[in-house]
């Protein structure tokens, strides 16, 4: 069956630093990938979407890799910032735009 | 301006009833979903609309119902509820039923089976 796995441990990480997550997946072929931010009480807002075809994308302090011979995407938020804390979440989908989303890895980011 | 607004926030019920929870969005998107957020955070697709016609329907209980009387709402109607239903559901829209400028969430409905 597919399968979606992230970090289920929280990523503690220092102001200034480049936090970086890992998405997992197995027994999928994905054209797209997706990546969201979720704050406790609140909906996911969405933040990146990365085709299979495309190697890396970038959007301000943040960058997203997509291998799929890995079978793996990463997400980086360089130059973390407290507000950056949050749970980040990776959606995989495929062309008829059904996405499967990932349980998310909580971020917290320490002046 | 909330883009999707889903009503209420909280819900607390006992086993058995009926309820509804309803969404709207402005954004002008033609499909909307209904998503599932369970205790361990996993969110699961429920239902998608595009433009009032059904689009995806997983397999969930026939006791959940979506209806749309227009592209720019989605209501859930949830019958007979159990205490296994309890979680956040979401309601979302996007651009092109494909996902590539990414969902827009509402805020999410807590709900709690007693």
């Amino acid at each position: 069956s597919q399968k979606i796995e992230q970090n289920s441990e929280a990523l503690n990480i220092q102001e200034g630093k480049t936090a970086t997550l890992t998405c997992n997946y197995t027994n999928y072929s994905p054209a797209y990938l997706q990546w969201y931010r979720q704050d406790p009480g609140r909906g996911p807002v969405f933040l990146l979407l990365i085709r299979e075809n495309e190697k890396e994308k970038r959007k301000e302090r943040l960058k997203v890799t997509f291998d799929t011979t890995l079978k793996q995407s990463l997400f980086h938020i360089t130059a973390s910032q407290p507000a950056d804390s949050a749970t980040y979440l990776c959606a995989l989908g495929g062309r008829r735009g059904k996405f499967q989303f990932g349980a998310g890895t909580q971020v917290v980011v320490t002046p | 301006d909330t883009a999707v607004s889903q009503t209420p926030k909280y819900l607390v019920t006992q086993m058995g009833n009926d309820k509804s929870i309803k969404c709207e969005q402005n954004l002008g998107h033609d499909t909307m979903y209904w998503y599932k957020q369970d205790s361990k955070k996993f969110l699961k697709i429920m239902f998608s609309y595009n433009n009032k016609e059904l689009i995806i329907n997983e397999t969930v209980p026939n006791r959940f119902s979506p209806k749309s009387p227009d592209k720019a709402h989605l209501n859930l109607h949830i019958n007979s509820l159990e205490l296994g239903d309890s979680a956040v559901y979401f309601c979302a829209s996007s651009q092109d039923g494909q996902g590539n400028y990414g969902y827009t969430f509402g805020s999410g409905t807590r709900l709690t089976v007693v």
